[in-house]
């Protein structure tokens, strides 16, 4: 079945520093792939996604391509601030018939001043 | 708009008893899904809906878990005869149709405490 394995975290960084967490995948077929982001206080909420190999996804200065050669699809950001301070997941999604979401595990990200 | 709502946001119950727990999804919105957070976890799909049918139900974890949407909007989880294990974040989400591009909306979730 399909499957995501998240970097382990948590992970804390300086504001400003350049941030990578990694995610890859296990899936048949050609999944689409996913990442949420749930802030302190709120709901899960998606931050981009791509849906094909080669495809780069990015929102609010993330970014991550889809990297079939290596199922992989690491979020990374040049300067982080202290509001990206979150818990952050790594998703796919099937073909068609198969759209239900498979999520990492999640890493918690804190951001220091 | 109203994004999804859950209610109640939290529940409490007794190892043994029966709860239901409601998902109201952005209107017009097809596609409903069910998912569970453990602490420290990421979801797990649970079971989704396309209108009022159930499209796929395999992650439901055993029979004592059941879902409706009998008028493809509203959806209920019910769990009967609760354990511990079953306490988590509860997390309905719903989309304009089921697939990859169409963008889940998930609600704020019920955290259940089976004590």
């Amino acid at each position: 079945g399909n499957s995501v394995t998240q970097m382990e975290g948590p992970v804390t960084l300086s504001e400003e520093a350049f941030l990578t967490i990694n995610c890859t995948y296990t899936a048949t077929g050609y999944p689409s792939l996913f990442w949420y982001v749930q802030y302190p206080g709120e709901g899960l909420q998606l931050l981009l996604k791509a849906t094909k190999a080669d495809d780069k996804g990015s929102n609010k200065g993330f970014e991550a391509t889809y990297r079939k050669e290596t199922t992989s699809f690491h979020l990374e950001k040049g300067s982080v601030q202290v509001s990206d301070s979150a818990v952050y997941f790594c998703a796919l999604s099937g073909d068609f018939g198969n759209e239900k979401l498979t999520f990492g595990t999640g890493t918690r990200l804190t951001i220091i001043p | 708009g109203a994004g999804v709502s859950q209610t109640p946001s939290n529940k409490v119950t007794e190892k043994g008893k029966y709860v239901e727990l409601r998902c109201d999804p952005i209107s017009g919105h097809t596609a409903l899904y069910w998912y569970r957070q453990s602490l420290g976890q990421g979801p797990e799909f649970l079971i989704y809906f396309q209108g009022t049918g159930a499209a796929d139900d395999s992650g439901l974890p055993n029979d004592r878990f059941f879902a409706v949407r009998p008028e493809g909007s509203v959806s209920t989880l019910k769990i009967q005869r609760t354990e511990r294990g079953d306490s988590a974040v509860y997390l309905c989400a719903s989309s304009p149709q089921a697939g990859a591009n169409y963008e889940q909306y998930f609600g704020p979730g019920t955290r259940l405490t089976v004590t």
